[in-house]
């Protein structure tokens, strides 16, 4: 089946810095990828949609000046968390969509800790 | 929003067939059921979908009432590798995935 994959898949970081998670897909190209943030205990939130060639779609809710999404090529979308803080900590998770009706490919998540 | 509902948790003993349920009474002509599962810290993992008739892979089999309102999803032969948080997705516009609360499988020896 199709790969996705994240890097990296565990970092942490001071408050007040940025972090960059990239999310690829390996052996298909993709459009279109989702990003979504897992707290503990918790279940997947979709956070935006990220848009290749064009700026992302955020959900309700989410601040597009604090998770910047660029997707530059058909194969990498990143998400860029700046001035980090304790509250972001967090597991970020990437999908792309297959080309079988839709199904979605998930990336193994990155765990952000922000100290 | 998630328009999906699954019991929190279940059990089932290793060997036996585990069967999850999920509602999805809002599900529209078009959309799809579609089933994940999370391991701990890890990626959610495809098992399977369907549209109105019952599916079957090597994984599970699912299967979607007639009035497509809920559906279950079958484990023929859980093992403890089982052990996971199963969601029931019914995808949205643009294909978005919105996961709800899920259903935490614990399979016991």
């Amino acid at each position: 089946g199709a790969v996705v994959s994240q890097h990296p898949s565990r970092v942490i970081c001071k408050s007040g810095t940025s972090v960059k998670i990239e999310c690829r897909s390996l052996d298909f190209q993709a459009t279109t990828m989702f990003w979504y943030r897992q707290f503990p205990k918790q279940s997947l939130m979709l956070m935006a949609t990220s848009n290749e060639g064009s700026k992302a779609t955020y959900e309700q809710g989410v601040e597009k000046d604090k998770f910047l999404i660029n997707h530059a090529s058909l194969t990498l979308s990143t998400l860029t968390v700046t001035s980090a803080h304790p509250e972001d900590s967090s597991f970020y998770i990437c999908s792309a969509p297959g080309s079988y009706e839709e199904t979605q490919y998930f990336g193994p998540g990155t765990r952000l800790l922000v100290l | 929003d998630a328009k999906t509902t699954q019991p929190p948790s279940m059990d089932c003993a290793e060997g036996r067939a585990a069967n999850l349920p999920c509602n999805h009474s809002t599900i529209s002509g078009n959309e799809y059921v579609y089933w994940y599962r999370q391991i701990h810290s890890q990626g959610p993992q495809y098992i399977i979908h369907g549209l109105k008739n019952n599916e079957t892979n090597e994984m599970a089999s699912l299967i979607i009432t007639e009035d497509r309102k809920s559906s279950t999803l079958i484990l023929p032969h859980a093992t403890l590798r089982d052990t996971a948080v199963y969601y029931c997705i019914v995808t949205d516009n643009f294909n978005k995935f919105y996961f709800g609360s899920g259903t935490k499988l614990n399979v016991k020896p």
